[in-house]
């Protein structure tokens, strides 16, 4: 079953670092997201991408952010310098449609540590 | 706006035991509804979804959730319990016309033998 992947699994930085999350939606989706999930927190929406733009963000999503599919299978979220409050739990998602009903499938996650 | 709150953060229960857990919503519009589990260190799975037509609905893994517009309810039913649905579960919610899901804070279940 074609499912979504992230890497890498456990990413740890210093403060003030950039750092790359990718993530690798399922092939044929055309609707994709970012949510972080800091420790014993809900799942917070970050971010929606479509046709090679954000399409919506949260107030959580702010400058230091950014997304990119720079190619027809990778799709990351970039942290330009990284704070101790972005340590957290990063999750990507996919959807085929935009439909409200259509099932929006997650990542392993990758898990964000900043020192 | 779309909200939801799940009652309970921790649920304990017995092997072969109900299992219940509570989820509420706010909707401006009609919601999608959504449960999903996480096994420790995996991702989100989906459990089972409601988006229009019948109100009672069946999932993977023996789970099923009623949809209560009434109420404004989606609770997540269990008849008897196992060892391995111990792990989180997250309600959510979607407007129809919306983009983004909003996430309960989750409710962790703990199997008993």
């Amino acid at each position: 079953e074609p499912e979504v992947t992230q890497t890498p699994s456990h990413q740890v930085t210093q403060m003030g670092q950039e750092v790359i999350l990718r993530c690798v939606p399922i092939s044929n989706h055309l609707y994709f997201y970012w949510y972080r999930q800091i420790l014993g927190q809900k799942v917070e929406f970050l971010v929606s991408f479509y046709n090679n733009e954000i399409s919506e963000k949260s107030e959580i999503f702010d400058d230091q952010f950014s997304v990119e599919r720079p190619d027809g299978s990778n799709f990351t979220l970039k942290i330009r310098s990284t704070k101790l409050e972005d340590s957290a739990m990063y999750f990507c998602a996919s959807r085929l449609t935009s439909g409200g009903a259509d099932t929006q499938y997650f990542g392993p996650g990758t898990r964000l540590t900043v020192l | 706006a779309q909200s939801v709150t799940q009652l309970g953060s921790h649920v304990s229960v017995s092997e072969g035991a109900l299992v219940l857990l509570r989820c509420n919503y706010s909707s401006s519009v009609p919601p999608y509804l959504f449960w999903y589990v996480q096994y420790p260190n995996q991702g989100l799975q989906l459990l089972l979804k409601y988006t229009t037509g019948a109100t009672l609905v069946k999932g993977i893994n023996g789970f099923e959730a009623e949809f209560k517009k009434s109420e404004t309810s989606f609770h997540l039913t269990k008849p008897s319990a196992h060892m391995s649905d111990a792990a989180e579960y997250f309600c959510a919610v979607r407007g129809y016309n919306n983009n983004d899901m909003r996430f309960g804070a989750g409710t962790r279940l703990t199997v008993k033998p």
